[in-house]
């Protein structure tokens, strides 16, 4: 069974620092997404990451997959207040699996003046 | 373009009743995924329809079903409702087996049982 872990869950931060989350999971899988949710709304997309070294930047955010380490990681450079919200790592799978994917627990990002 | 589109927003039932919500995808999405969004559980997936057939359900209870019409629209249906069933239920619509692989998702019904 595919199982998907994120780490920190629970995240303060400073405004202008630098952190990252860690997204691990447990078998191989053909794609690793990123998504960023606001309190009480959906899931919006940030990164879809397919093959071994990708990384995408999108402003204040960088996104990168290891495959061989089931890694990925979001790092957040210079964060401001606006970053605060949770973010989802999920994975999804090919063949018949393709349309389920698998979620991370969240990390729950606060950044602070 | 449209972005997805879920119906009813906002829901209010009682136990033992059932519920079906609407899920309108991106035009041209042949894809759609339902995932049940829950403090305690987070995340999980429900099922998703491809060209109207079931192509993967999650670990669910039967009381959970769903279709999808040659629109793509796709429904899901919650008979029997119990108390643990108040979540958020989220569709995302994607292309299908094809690049650029992006779910996109629908702003979510709530549902809240009494």
């Amino acid at each position: 069974e595919l199982k998907v872990e994120q780490n920190p869950l629970f995240l303060s931060m400073q405004e202008g620092k630098n952190y990252t989350i860690y997204c691990n999971y447990s078998t191989t899988s053909d794609r690793l997404y990123w998504y960023r949710q606001d309190p009480g709304k959906s899931l919006e997309s940030l990164f879809v990451l397919l093959s071994n070294g990708a990384v995408k930047q999108e402003g204040r955010l960088m996104a990168s997959l290891d495959t061989k380490a089931r890694l990925s990681t979001l790092h957040i450079t210079a964060a401001v207040h606006d970053l605060s919200a949770t973010y989802f790592c999920a994975v999804g799978r090919g063949g018949t699996s393709y349309g389920k994917l698998t979620f991370g627990q969240g990390t729950i990002l606060t950044v602070h003046p | 373009k449209a972005g997805v589109t879920q119906t009813p927003r906002y829901l209010i039932k009682t136990r033992g009743q059932q519920v079906t919500l609407s899920c309108s995808p991106i035009s041209g999405h042949r894809s759609v995924s339902w995932y049940q969004q829950t403090p305690g559980q987070g995340l999980q997936f429900l099922f998703e329809y491809f060209s109207e057939t079931q192509r993967n359900k999650g670990n669910f209870p039967g009381r959970f079903s769903g279709r999808q019409f040659s629109n793509s629209r796709s429904e899901m249906n919650v008979s029997t409702l119990e108390l643990g069933d108040s979540a958020l239920y989220l569709c995302a619509s994607s292309l299908g087996q094809t690049q650029p692989y992006e779910q996109y998702f629908g702003p979510g019904t709530r549902l809240t049982v009494t």
